[in-house]
């Protein structure tokens, strides 16, 4: 596998449902993120790791909760959602925070019903 | 504010050129990316500016004016694979990027 690689694609969940996506970077970055994308909309910044450690969270409610365990890999915990939470979560890497060119993943797409 | 606008949709004909503007507003710069977002997949690296001027990358090019906060795409000899959405961001003073909507390109034959 090369590059960046997301999963699931989709997910279809119900609000009360807890779920997990997944994130892995074989680029041998060391800075992390995370992006919601919704139709016509700017991509919102969700969360950034750089070295594992969270250097940002742009107000993102607690429902959505990262977690970093190596340069590596990226989850994104997800329990309690609203319908207006569905959209494509993208996760992107870098070769570090100040170095900006992001590499994306295919992204999930998610469905809230 | 930060704030990055461009237009919302174009239309080009195969074979053509288009040029697709992107206006920035940002605490501090420290440059501006353009990627490619095809339907359903991930955005992908097109170009990064940070000293005005134009750069050119085979059939597309991107321009910088730091002093009118203005950037633009230029795509030459238009294929129909260029359909895609083009995403520009501006990158701000700590080094976060600042993305625009984006704009859908749609190439008719």
């Amino acid at each position: 596998e090369t590059g960046v690689t997301q999963t699931p694609r989709h997910l279809v969940m119900g609000m009360t449902n807890k779920k997990s996506l997944k994130c892995e970077q074989h680029l041998g970055h060391n800075a992390m993120y995370w992006y919601k994308q919704s139709a016509k909309k700017p991509l919102e910044l969700m969360f950034v790791y750089s070295l594992e450690e969270r250097v940002e969270n742009n107000s993102v409610p607690s429902r959505f909760s990262p977690e970093c365990p190596n340069s590596s890999h990226l989850f994104l915990h997800l329990h309690t959602l609203q319908p207006e939470d569905s959209a494509l979560y993208l996760c992107a890497s870098s070769q570090k925070r100040e170095y900006n060119e992001q590499f994306f993943g295919p992204g999930t797409r998610l469905t809230v019903l | 504010g930060q704030n990055i606008d461009q237009p919302t949709e174009m239309t080009a004909t195969e074979g053509a050129i288009v040029q697709i503007n992107c206006t920035y507003q940002t605490s501090g710069f420290n440059g501006l990316f353009w990627y490619q977002q095809h339907a359903g997949e991930a955005p992908t690296f097109l170009s990064y500016n940070v000293l005005d001027g134009l750069e050119e990358k085979g059939r597309f090019s991107s321009f910088l004016s730091r002093s009118k906060g203005y950037s633009y795409l230029l795509l030459k000899e238009l294929q129909m694979k260029d359909s895609a959405s083009y995403l520009c961001a501006a990158v701000d003073s700590n080094y976060q990027l600042i993305w625009g909507a984006g704009t859908k390109l749609i190439i008719k034959p």
